[in-house]
C-alpha cells in the first residue's frame, strides 16, 4: 500500500545535539511538507518542497533544516539552534495540484532529555 | 492573508445525536476547503473537501460539510454520532486562485462522544 513512513516514532534530544527525522513516501508525490504540532496551536509549516533539489521555508523554519535529494525522501534536521524542539512533527505529501488533500505520516514525537 | 478559525476547543455530544464542528475561513481568492481527523499519536486523515459545485459535500465515515460562501463557513456535520468519532478535527483552507501549495490549518476541535 502507498503511504508515508516517518521514523522514529519517538526521539529524544540532548542539549546541543542535532537530530534528524526521516520521512519517506511511495505515493509518487512531487510536493512534501514538514509541520510542527503543539497542543492548541494546530499545525505550523516548517519547510516544504515542490520538487527534488528545491525547498522553501515555511512559517517557523528557524532552527530547522531539510534536504530533498530524492523524490521519495524529505528528512528534517532539528538543530541545536531550535531552543524549544519538544513537539509532534508531521510529514505530509500531495500532488502538485492545489485542490488535492495532503497525505500524512504518523508523526515523530520529539522530547528533550 | 489566509486564515481559518475553529471557535470551539471541544464539542461534547451524546452517541446517536447529530454533531456539528464549526469552521470559518478567510482567503483572497476561491477557497479550497478540507476537513481532516486525527486520532491520538497518529497523523491526520482526510475526510472531505470542497473545491467547487454543490455546497453540501459528503465524505468518509458518514461525515458531510456545508459550504456557505456568504458566511465564509464550512461546518462539519454528522447526523448520528458514534463513540468512535471521538477525535481531534482540523479544518484547512488553501487559496485556489493562486494555486499555492500552502495550506492553513485551524487550531483543531476535540470531539467527545459520550455513550
Amino acid at each position: 500500500d502507498g503511504g508515508i513512513t516517518q521514523s522514529p516514532k519517538y526521539l529524544f534530544r540532548k542539549e546541543g545535539q542535532n537530530v534528524t527525522l526521516s520521512c519517506e513516501q511511495n505515493l509518487n508525490h512531487d510536493a512534501m511538507y514538514w509541520y510542527r504540532q503543539d497542543p492548541g496551536q494546530g499545525l505550523r509549516l516548517i519547510y516544504y518542497s515542490q520538487i527534488v533539489n528545491d525547498f522553501q521555508k515555511g512559517d517557523i523554519a528557524e532552527g530547522y533544516s531539510v534536504s530533498r535529494e530524492k523524490k521519495e525522501s524529505f528528512p528534517l534536521t532539528v538543530t541545536s539552534a531550535q531552543k524549544n524542539p519538544t513537539a509532534f512533527y508531521l510529514c505530509a505529501s500531495n500532488t502538485d495540484r492545489s485542490n488535492q488533500p495532503q497525505h500524512f505520516g504518523d508523526g515523530t514525537r520529539l522530547s528533550i532529555l | 492573508a489566509q486564515s481559518v478559525a475553529q471557535p470551539e476547543d471541544q464539542v461534547n455530544v451524546a452517541e446517536g445525536n447529530p454533531l456539528t464542528v464549526k469552521c470559518t475561513y478567510s482567503v483572497s481568492g476561491n477557497p479550497y476547503l478540507f476537513w481532516y481527523v486525527q486520532y491520538p499519536n497518529r497523523g491526520l486523515q482526510f475526510l472531505l473537501k470542497y473545491i467547487t459545485g454543490d455546497n453540501l459535500v459528503k465524505g468518509s465515515y458518514g461525515f458531510e460539510a456545508e459550504f456557505n460562501k456568504s458566511q465564509t463557513s464550512f461546518h462539519l456535520k454528522k447526523p448520528s454520532a458514534l463513540v468512535s468519532d471521538s477525535a481531534l478535527y482540523f479544518c484547512a483552507v488553501r487559496d485556489g486562485r493562486t494555486g499555492g501549495f500552502k495550506t492553513i490549518f485551524g487550531a483543531g476541535t476535540r470531539l467527545f462522544v459520550k455513550a
